[in-house]
């Protein structure tokens, strides 16, 4: 298993600001993720973030609203840049090792924009 | 590209019933599936995995099946108590190793 540590749990921001949320694992995994989940809808993969390397991302996510960090094998964090209040979603962080392996996810970043 | 539907969109059921969620792919070619719990505003607590090559698997008061041939799987919830009110999520992995989710069941069990 992974116990995976998201921050911050939830924020309230501005308008055309910015937020970083943190990604912290207990153990080095392969695969880290992030996902979206807008107000009563299933989850959205927005990028696989890549140690040492780009992000890559889904269709319809971009890096320069989007800028993702994972410089090592435990950690990782997202941007969610120029919010606007279409950006107001559950922002989740998700690990696993890939093929037939269990998936894990934090306890999720609720952000709200005004 | 994988769909996956989850019926019904919402349950209520009182407290000591059992009960039964419905997953349903549109993809066979799968590594697996699992099933997750979602309290409001929070993230996902994994309840089950199931390799593409197992029929079942049980944890407590829950047991899921995978029919992959038919693109189903079921959640049975025994003795349903208000502390399972949440929303449940079946989650597909296809063999390009992306996670399909579907839109869950948001079950209430009343007192």
């Amino acid at each position: 298993s992974a116990v995976i540590s998201q921050k911050p749990s939830r924020d309230i921001c501005q308008r055309g600001t910015s937020l970083t949320i943190q990604c912290q694992v207990d153990s080095q995994v392969t695969m880290m993720f992030w996902y979206r989940q807008q107000p009563g809808q299933s989850l959205t993969l927005i990028a696989t973030a890549n140690q040492g390397s780009e992000a890559t991302y889904e269709s319809g996510f971009v890096i320069d609203k989007f800028p993702i960090s994972r410089p090592n094998l435990t950690f990782s964090t997202l941007t969610v840049s120029n919010m606007s209040p279409e950006d107001s979603s559950i922002y989740l962080c998700s690990v696993d090792r890939g093929g037939v392996t269990e998936a894990f996810f934090g306890q999720g970043t609720r952000l709200t924009v005004v | 590209k994988q769909e996956v539907t989850q019926i019904p969109a919402a349950l209520s059921v009182p407290e000591g019933e059992n009960l039964v969620l419905n997953c349903s792919f549109t993809d066979s070619a799968i590594y697996n599936l699992q099933w997750f719990r979602q309290d409001p505003g929070k993230g996902l607590t994994s309840l089950l995995l199931i390799q593409s090559s197992q029929r079942e698997q049980t944890s407590g008061r829950l047991n899921a099946s995978l029919d992959k041939s038919s693109g189903r799987s079921t959640l049975y919830i025994a003795a349903s108590q208000p502390g399972d009110s949440a929303t449940y999520l079946c989650a597909v992995r296809g063999t390009g190793n992306q996670f399909y989710f579907g839109t869950g069941t948001s079950l209430t069990v009343i007192p």
